[in-house]
């Protein structure tokens, strides 16, 4: 199985700060026929589903705000906030859709 | 507007049988995978099962291999999961979920239900 390991486990952060969320996958989620990256970032709040947020490591889901960016490539990858809302007080989960099992992080509490 | 409504769940005992269920709407059903999704009190999320459009193929994880059965009835929009031989572990808030690619891929989620708490104590 792909192990997924995201840090930190939580960060707190003040009003529009960068925070910075990291996730690094035991192997490759690159594919060569395509040059993909095959991660996807979810934000999920108390009491709800999660949400897709950036898909293929990068791309932003539409509708997401543009503070919400994703970069990285082959095992390591971050998620950025450029300028924390409080509406962004969230879990946030890296998951590796490359082979299955389809494995997710442990999340990342995102606090003010 | 694609909906997923989930139901079923609840407080069942050890070694007992619950059957959720996930109706689907705003969107061709039998075209997209489906999963599972679960997530333990106060922790992270775990693929449990999926089933491809058409039912062909299904996956299980190992912690609920032999245990639990996904099926889906595609006349009905509707995704099932029949778990047998509960375990406390077994204890979350278990989520249906669209994968986003038309076809018979498994690889990440659009649209999620609402969620169904699932609880196993004697």
């Amino acid at each position: 199985d792909i192990v997924m390991t995201q840090s930190p486990d939580s960060l707190a952060v003040s009003l529009g700060e960068r925070a910075t969320i990291n996730c690094k996958s035991s192997q490759s989620v690159l594919h060569s026929s395509n040059n993909r990256n095959y991660l996807v970032w979810y934000q999920q709040k108390p009491g709800q589903p999660p949400k897709v947020l950036i898909y293929w490591a990068s791309t932003r889901e539409s509708g997401v705000p543009d503070r919400f960016s994703g970069s990285g490539s082959g095992t390591d990858f971050t998620l950025t906030i450029s300028s924390l809302q409080a509406e962004d007080v969230a879990v946030y989960y890296c998951q590796q859709y490359y082979r299955t099992p389809l494995t997710f992080g442990g999340g990342t509490k995102v606090e003010i | 507007e694609v909906q997923l409504v989930q139901s079923g769940g609840g407080l069942v005992q050890p070694g007992g049988s619950l059957r959720l269920s996930c109706a689907a709407s705003g969107f061709t059903f039998s075209s997209y995978t489906m999963s599972w999704v679960r997530q333990a009190p106060g922790k992270g999320l775990e693929w449990v099962s999926a089933i491809t459009g058409n039912g062909g193929a299904t996956y299980h994880a190992d912690s609920v291999k032999g245990r639990f059965t996904i099926s889906r009835d595609n006349s009905k929009n509707t995704l099932y999961l029949q778990m047998n031989s509960l375990r406390a572990e077994d204890t979350a808030v278990y989520y249906c979920a669209k994968d986003p690619f038309y076809g018979d891929s498994w690889s990440s989620f659009d649209y999620w239900g609402q969620g169904t708490l699932v609880t196993v104590s004697s």
